[in-house]
């Protein structure tokens, strides 16, 4: 496939841990990268490479991947974390970048 | 601070062009390519292309081929994106982001502030 898949709606418990996944035949030659974007903002990037963070990302994010799958991470969710979700790679052929269609992330 | 500034929103009708500008700062313009992503009103994010600030090449997505026109004047550190013969569906908030990484990952950081194109007769 040349798409990334992800799951367009994941809730979690305040204070718990969730997994945000993106799947795409890509991820198992290219790193996802994740941003983040809360209503009427700009999308800001929580993870790239093999698991970084960019300065001023809390450390409750983190970043994993196995197989065709990439997965972001929060432990211990907070309410400022409910937000869009986004997954960007390279395509199959390495020439191009995509997004997965994002998910949104509630915090109950 | 590195900081990529865009053009105001703009209004426009079926037919005619528009021009989003996306001024950098804080760097070395020419070091980093700049990426275009589109963001329909309640949609995900889509990536446009990309232009290499180092030789002016742009690289357009599939869907975003022959109306759209990926440009640069490095004299004043600052990427453009022209749009032709706008439709209704072009109606959407334009975001310009500062590329790096490499071969396995590519990420954009900054953004610029993005710039809503609104189409309507």
């Amino acid at each position: 496939s040349s798409e990334l898949t992800q799951d367009p709606a994941v809730s979690v418990a305040l204070g718990q841990t969730v997994r945000i996944t993106c799947q795409g035949d890509s991820l198992r030659g290219y790193y996802a990268t994740w941003y983040q974007q809360k209503p009427g903002q700009v999308p800001v990037l929580v993870i790239y490479g093999k698991n970084i963070r960019p300065s001023g990302i809390p450390d409750r994010f983190s970043g994993s991947s196995s197989g065709n799958t990439a997965s972001l991470t929060i432990t211990g969710a907070q309410a400022e974390d409910e937000a869009d979700y986004y997954c960007k790679s390279r395509d199959r052929s390495g020439d191009h970048l995509m997004f997965g269609g994002g998910t949104k992330l509630t915090v109950l | 601070q590195v900081q990529l500034v865009q053009s105001g929103s703009e209004l426009k009708k079926p037919g005619a062009s528009v021009k989003v500008s996306c001024q950098a700062s804080g760097y070395s313009f020419t070091t980093h390519a700049i990426n275009w992503v589109r963001q329909a009103p309640g949609q995900g994010l889509d990536w446009m292309g990309w232009i290499n600030t180092h030789t002016g090449k742009p690289t357009y997505a599939q869907d975003f081929t022959g109306r759209f026109v990926f440009s640069l004047d490095t004299s004043v550190g600052t990427a453009f994106l022209q749009i032709s013969s706008l439709k209704v569906e072009d109606t959407a908030v334009y975001y310009c982001a500062r590329e790096s990484g490499g071969q396995d990952a590519i990420w954009f950081d900054p953004w610029g502030q993005g710039t809503l194109v609104t189409v309507s007769s």
